[in-house]
């Protein structure tokens, strides 16, 4: 089946560092979702990505789709404490299903 | 509000006795889907729902049942509970194929003993 490799699996970034973390599908997606999930919540939609070459940004988050479609990145300026969590990667592949593949996430630890 | 609201939120029970963790959405979505997360095994697909009276399963149903008889509601029914099923289980519903991102609920957290 498809599955995407998100890494890293853990980062621990000191307050106000810059943070990237990356997804790669062995397939083409036509759709790119990046959420968060906070410890005892579900996880809650940051950025949604629909065309190659997308750069889109939610405040100090910025995610881009990869041109070769197979890939995505997401990156977190000046961290906040707040911004502790884990942070997946979804995406939806070509033919029109509905069907999600999820990273295994990416465990963000900030020290104030 | 916009919203997937769970029940219940946690949830204790021993092997064998059938339970059912409701799921509703006010957001008129037609795709409805349940999952659930493990550790290092990420989310994973339950059960998925196009429209009413339409379900189909995804990648680990063995032991679930699902039901969608009205838009809104998409009960998870576990016939008989195994210590393998304990887990946190997510229902996420979205606006249709292709159309639009998943939102998820709260979280379910089972346990059975």
């Amino acid at each position: 089946g498809q599955q995407l490799n998100q890494s890293p699996q853990s980062m621990f970034i000191q307050e106000g560092e810059d943070v990237s973390m990356n997804c790669t599908s062995s397939s083409i997606f036509n759709t790119w979702l990046w959420y968060k999930q906070e410890p005892g919540e579900g996880p809650v939609l940051l950025i949604a990505l629909y065309k190659a070459g997308e750069l889109t940004s939610n405040g100090r988050l910025t995610a881009q789709f990869g041109i070769t479609r197979k890939d995505s990145f997401l990156n977190i300026s000046a961290s906040i404490p707040s911004d502790v969590g884990i942070y997946f990667c979804a995406g939806r592949a070509q033919g029109g299903s509905e069907k999600l593949v999820f990273g295994k996430g990416t465990k963000l630890t900030v020290n104030p | 509000e916009a919203q997937v609201t769970q029940n219940p939120r946690y949830l204790i029970t021993v092997t064998g006795k059938k339970l059912t963790v409701t799921c509703s959405q006010n957001m008129n979505h037609e795709y409805m889907s349940w999952y659930r997360q493990d550790p290092g095994l990420g989310l994973r697909q339950i059960y998925y729902s196009m429209n009413v009276e339409v379900t189909d399963k995804g990648d680990v149903p063995e032991g679930y049942k699902v039901s969608r008889k009205e838009k809104r509601n998409f009960p998870l029914i576990l016939e008989s509970p195994s210590p393998n099923q304990t887990s946190l289980y997510f229902c996420a519903s979205s606006f249709g194929v292709g159309e639009g991102e998943q939102y998820f609920g709260p979280g379910t957290r089972l346990t059975v003993t």
